[in-house]
């Protein structure tokens, strides 16, 4: 069965530094997005990104933050300089175009900020 | 704003028993309406959906229900497994927009 990839598992980083999560989405799939959890919470939402382009960002998708489709497979979100409050479990999702609103979730990448 | 939220953190389910998580949201433009099931370690993964155009759709042992009137939505599981233990995500979304926003979870632990 088709799913979600996201790499690394776990990101250890200083406060201040920059990283980068990688995802590959379910191939045939067009939408893409970003939605990270803090332990405990909710899961929020981020950015969502269609036809090479960011189509929807939620407030906290700061300046710090960006997104990119490198080339046909991977998905990254980049997070220019870390903050401790970034420490979360960051889920990449997918979508296919009949069924936008039904996403496929990779098993996230937990990043600690330290 | 509006947002989408759960009425009980946790349920405790007898094994064999069916289960009643509840979710009220409060955006009443919401399109479509999703349970997501979330296992310790990993992403959610996807359980049913609802358009808001219906008001009962069935899966397999898996059956949610949608009353518009009183932004309620509800999943059903019947004969509750210990492999159901899994904190339950409601979410909700737009016609055009697939932006999901999520409630809080309910943990639900089956008891042998």
């Amino acid at each position: 069965e088709p799913e979600v990839t996201q790499t690394p598992s776990h990101q250890v980083t200083q406060m201040g530094q920059e990283v980068i999560l990688r995802c590959v989405p379910i191939s045939n799939h067009l939408y893409f997005y970003w939605y990270r959890q803090i332990l405990g919470q909710k899961v929020e939402f981020l950015v969502s990104f269609y036809n090479n382009e960011i189509s929807e960002k939620s407030e906290i998708f700061d300046d710090q933050f960006s997104v990119e489709r490198p080339d046909g497979s991977n998905f990254t979100l980049k997070i220019r300089s870390t903050k401790l409050e970034d420490s979360a479990m960051y889920f990449c999702a997918s979508s296919d175009l009949e069924q936008g609103s039904i996403q496929y979730f990779g098993a996230g990448t937990r990043l600690s900020v330290l | 704003g509006e947002s989408v939220g759960l009425h009980l953190p946790t349920l405790s389910v007898q094994e064999g028993d069916n289960s009643i998580i509840n979710c009220a949201y409060s955006n009443s433009a919401s399109d479509y309406f999703i349970w997501y099931k979330q296992e310790s370690g990993k992403g959610p993964q996807f359980i049913i959906d609802i358009r808001s155009n219906m008001d009962k759709r069935q899966g397999q042992r898996v059956t949610v229900l949608l009353n518009k009137t009183v932004k309620h939505l509800s999943l059903q599981i019947a004969a509750t497994q210990p492999g159901d233990s899994a904190v339950y995500f409601c979410a909700e979304s737009g016609l055009n927009d697939y932006k999901l926003s999520f409630g809080a979870g309910t943990t639900v632990t089956v008891r042998a």
